[in-house]
């Protein structure tokens, strides 16, 4: 079975500062790994995905994540906050070889201040 | 193009009451997924639906959960006597196939009063 720990259910940083959002897998196959952003009311957006290729991975609005097998981690990050960075973000995890549900962590919440 | 639409958006109802929420996924989507977010439980699967294969159903919490997936496109989440504890965000999900990425639609919150 497949799982992911997010350590932090909330965030706060400085706008501007660096953000980093820590997620570490457990899974008895390669793994793909996934985080998703979503914003008040509204569904789940993907970020960005490992999927057994490099194991930097940049996504959208300039996160990016790295894959540590050693770690079992794939923590996100990025290099300075934006206000609108502020959100829950969930990371998530499925296996190779058939099947696709996922499995999530139970969120982080991310605020920026000013 | 269009994404995952869910309809309706809000819905209450009461106790014991039958509810049906509808999935629309992004044409040409053979994967779609069902998935429940509470906040006592977080965001959970529910089902998945791969083509013309017989679906996952290993999700759903009870006998009172069903979905079917009607020309392989749309797709109904019927709960049955609906319960306090069925409270919730269900959201619905399509991709390509596995392991492509999950495309989520807005979502439904069902309150049961």
């Amino acid at each position: 079975a497949q799982s992911v720990t997010q350590l932090g259910s909330h965030v706060s940083v400085s706008e501007g500062a660096l953000v980093l959002l820590r997620c570490n897998y457990s899974s008895s196959v390669p793994p793909y790994l996934f985080w998703y952003v979503q914003y008040p009311n509204q569904g789940l957006q993907l970020l960005l995905k490992y999927t057994s290729a490099a194991t930097l991975v940049k996504g959208i609005n300039g996160f990016e994540a790295e894959f540590k097998k050693s770690e079992t981690s794939f923590h996100l990050t990025k290099p300075s906050a934006h206000m609108s960075d502020a959100a829950e973000y969930f990371c998530a995890v499925t296996k190779t070889g058939g099947g696709n549900k996922l499995t999530f962590g139970t969120g982080t919440q991310l605020k920026v201040e000013l | 193009g269009a994404g995952v639409s869910q309809s309706p958006s809000n819905k209450v109802t009461e106790k014991g009451k039958d509810v049906e929420l509808r999935c629309d996924p992004i044409s040409g989507h053979t994967a779609l997924y069902w998935y429940r977010q509470s906040l006592g439980q977080g965001l959970e699967f529910l089902i998945y639906f791969q083509g013309n294969s017989a679906p996952d159903k290993s999700g759903l919490p009870s006998d009172r959960f069903s979905a079917e997936r009607t020309g392989g496109s749309v797709s109904t989440l019927t709960i049955q006597r609906t319960q306090q504890e069925d409270s919730a965000v269900y959201l619905c999900a399509s991709s390509l196939a596995s392991p492509e990425t999950q495309y989520f639609g807005p979502g439904t919150r069902l309150l049961v009063l």
